[in-house]
């Protein structure tokens, strides 16, 4: 089935440690997204990407970062730089930049 | 950036009322899609829609881009509908959400 898979969807991690967030998609989709969602808000946008080799900040990106070597694959690190880590981050594709967004399930993220 | 703001923030209703959820934007857009968050956390897409209007069985949604602004409509709620409902726009701005809560 086609879709997008995030993992791990659990992780607790020590402060101070970096993270690292999987993003797989087999849409063959050219956008992917990163967002963070803190409890009852809305989502924000921390990184996105229109094509392979090429990514933008999007409203809250300090202390984190992304790579796209990949299509298919776009990871994000929570870096040691983030204050306030403990979140659940959700990955998104898109088949153009500002397309239909299709989610992953996301991953919790609790820094302990 | 461009804002965005939902309205009502939350919502209580008896199972089989009728509601209607709304979007407001501040610029003109080009997109807009409409989100179910169920309580696993899990976004589930209920309509892409730019402009102009779609039904998607007890669910429709209509929005006046000209105007800036969305209504998703729920017809004969279920409990299952409960959950909250996001809007996004341009490069997929959310708003705050409207947390539904239907009753037995």
């Amino acid at each position: 089935d086609g879709g997008i898979t995030q993992s791990p969807k659990y992780l607790f991690r020590k402060e101070g440690q970096n993270v690292t967030l999987s993003c797989e998609q087999n849409l063959n989709h050219d956008a992917m997204y990163w967002y963070r969602q803190d409890p009852g808000q809305g989502l924000r946008l921390i990184y996105y990407s229109q094509i392979v080799n090429d990514f933008q900040k999007g409203d809250i990106a300090e202390g984190y970062s992304v790579s796209r070597e990949k299509k298919e694959s776009f990871p994000l690190t929570v870096t040691s730089a983030q204050k306030n880590p403990t979140a659940f981050y959700l990955c998104a594709s898109s088949i153009e930049l500002r397309g239909e967004l299709f989610f992953g399930e996301g991953s919790r993220l609790t820094v302990l | 950036g461009i804002q965005v703001e939902q309205s009502p923030p939350d919502l209580i209703l008896q199972e089989g009322a009728n509601s209607t959820l709304r979007c407001n934007f501040s610029d003109s857009v080009n997109n807009l899609q409409w989100f179910h968050q169920n309580p696993w956390g899990q976004l589930i897409n209920l309509f892409y829609i730019p402009s102009g209007t779609k039904q998607n069985g007890r669910l429709s949604a209509t929005t006046v881009a000209t105007e800036r602004y969305s209504l998703l409509y729920i017809s004969s709620s279920q409990t299952t509908d409960s959950g909250v409902y996001f809007c996004a726009v341009g490069l997929m701005r959310f708003g705050a959400g409207t947390r539904l809560t239907v009753k037995p």
